[in-house]
């Protein structure tokens, strides 16, 4: 079965600086899509990023872009240029090719210092 | 508005007790899902819906009905709430079945079973 692991529970990161939250996934698939999760204290899921596993070259998005190692099932997050309201939970993401096999990970609740 | 709205918010109620989430959208979305968000598990698939009349379970269905008579409405029934099925309970919705297609979510609900 498929799983997603998320060994940082939480973490924290002064403004303006860089921060990689991890994510790392176990599956027997070859073709799948990856995603970042972003649940500010409102509670609204928000799409930060997707990487499909076919694609090497990794997704960017502003500030937000992924280091994904398909060998290894690794799809970090890096936030560059921290700002407040980056302050979250995130949730790292796995679709299979059947949709029943949607998989998030526990979280990592993001901290950013003033 | 347009978007997906979940209703109550908030919700405390006693074991035992049948209790009916709600859950509409306007965007006329074919598939519509149900998610619970606990601590140390991320977001788990409860059930979700292709379309009108057409649900399907996903990874935690039990203790869980649903319907979907119209397309914009997707209700989730604890026919006999237990304790464990305290959680924010979300509702999505996306134009496929594959989450690359975005999910959007609503503000979720906060149940409480006592």
């Amino acid at each position: 079965a498929q799983t997603v692991t998320q060994s940082q529970p939480e973490m924290s990161v002064q403004e303006a600086e860089t921060v990689t939250l991890s994510c790392t996934y176990d599956t027997s698939e070859s073709d799948y899509y990856l995603f970042w999760y972003k649940q500010p204290p409102s509670r609204q899921m928000i799409l930060v990023i997707r990487q499909e596993a076919y694609k090497q070259q990794n997704a960017t998005e502003n500030r937000f872009s992924v280091n994904f190692q398909k060998a290894a099932k690794s799809f970090s997050l890096k936030i560059s240029d921290s700002q407040l309201g980056d302050a979250a939970m995130y949730f790292c993401a796995y679709e299979g090719t059947s949709y029943d096999k949607v998989i998030f990970g526990p979280g990592t609740s993001l901290s950013v210092i003033p | 508005d347009a978007g997906i709205t979940q209703s109550p918010r908030y919700k405390i109620t006693e074991t035992g007790r049948q209790v009916t989430l709600m859950c509409h959208q306007t965007w006329s979305h074919s598939y519509m899902f149900w998610y619970r968000q606990d601590l140390g598990h991320g977001l788990r698939l409860i059930y979700y819906s292709a379309a009108a009349d057409i649900t399907d379970k996903g990874e935690v269905p039990d203790g869980y009905v649903v319907s979907r008579s119209k397309t914009e409405n997707f209700p989730l029934t604890l026919e006999s709430a237990t304790r464990s099925q305290t959680s924010v309970y979300f509702c999505a919705s996306s134009e496929s079945r594959h989450l690359n297609e975005k999910l959007f979510f609503g503000s979720g609900t906060q149940l409480s079973v006592l």
